[in-house]
């Protein structure tokens, strides 16, 4: 089993939606996590950090469930820039600080 | 602009040939820098740490005379796939923990290697 898992998707929604995103990690140690985004062939990019208390930063929700191991990003009102990879990453306590990412999931917004 | 950068951005090799990857930190000294592979259609997987001034870290899996990493300064590693194989063709993207928040990861552009 995976350390990190996400739905691989595709998910395909028309511009407007709101579309929710699951990621759970297997290892309790697990401190630190993140929302990334990834277009074609390019580095990941931080979408935001995910805190226990919940945050959002316009558009984008994010939440963590440490007692389920869980954590979710939430997209509304899509848009086609919205189009990409969002890859779901944490960051074990005590390792050296390196990214465990899901394999990601795969949005695409259409007209 | 760019914390760091990363050369070449693609590179398109025979079987057999070695190929070196450079990352370099712009904005400040990097003791640690991580490498990581991406396969199509795969999450990006920690190879190994490189550390300033000592042996790299592999991670389990990831042959060390394979990939030979080098972190000879503190704003320069870099990657040398030696004997490369079509297995090997991947993409390579490197990252360092930020200065003041180490949670803070900053990536470069990535290489596209393709091994012929």
């Amino acid at each position: 089993r995976k350390e990190v898992e996400q739905d691989p998707g595709p998910f395909n929604v028309p511009e407007g939606a709101t579309v929710a995103f699951n990621c759970t990690y297997s290892n309790s140690a697990s401190q630190s996590f993140f929302w990334y985004r990834q277009d074609c062939r390019k580095e990941p990019k931080l979408l935001m950090s995910v805190y226990s208390s919940g945050n959002e930063d316009g558009r984008f929700t994010a939440q963590l469930n440490r007692a389920s191991q869980y954590i979710s990003l939430l997209i509304r009102d899509s848009k086609l820039s919205d189009s990409a990879t969002y890859l779901c990453a944490v960051i074990r306590k005590g390792s050296q600080g390196n990214l465990i990412f899901g394999k990601g999931t795969k949005l695409s917004v259409k007209p | 602009g760019a914390v760091v950068s990363q050369h070449p951005s693609r590179v398109i090799c025979k079987s057999g040939t070695s190929v070196k990857i450079e990352c370099r930190s712009l904005d400040f000294q990097a003791t640690t820098m991580f490498w990581y592979r991406q396969f199509p259609k795969q999450s990006l997987m920690l190879m190994a740490t490189s550390n300033e001034g000592s042996k790299a870290t592999y991670e389990q899996g990831v042959e060390k005379d394979k990939f030979l990493i080098n972190h000879a300064s503190l704003t320069l590693s870099t990657l040398t796939v030696t004997s490369a194989h079509p297995e090997d063709s991947s993409f390579y993207i490197c990252s360092l923990p930020g200065e003041i928040d180490a949670d803070t990861q900053y990536f470069g552009p990535g290489t596209r290697l393709t091994v012929l």
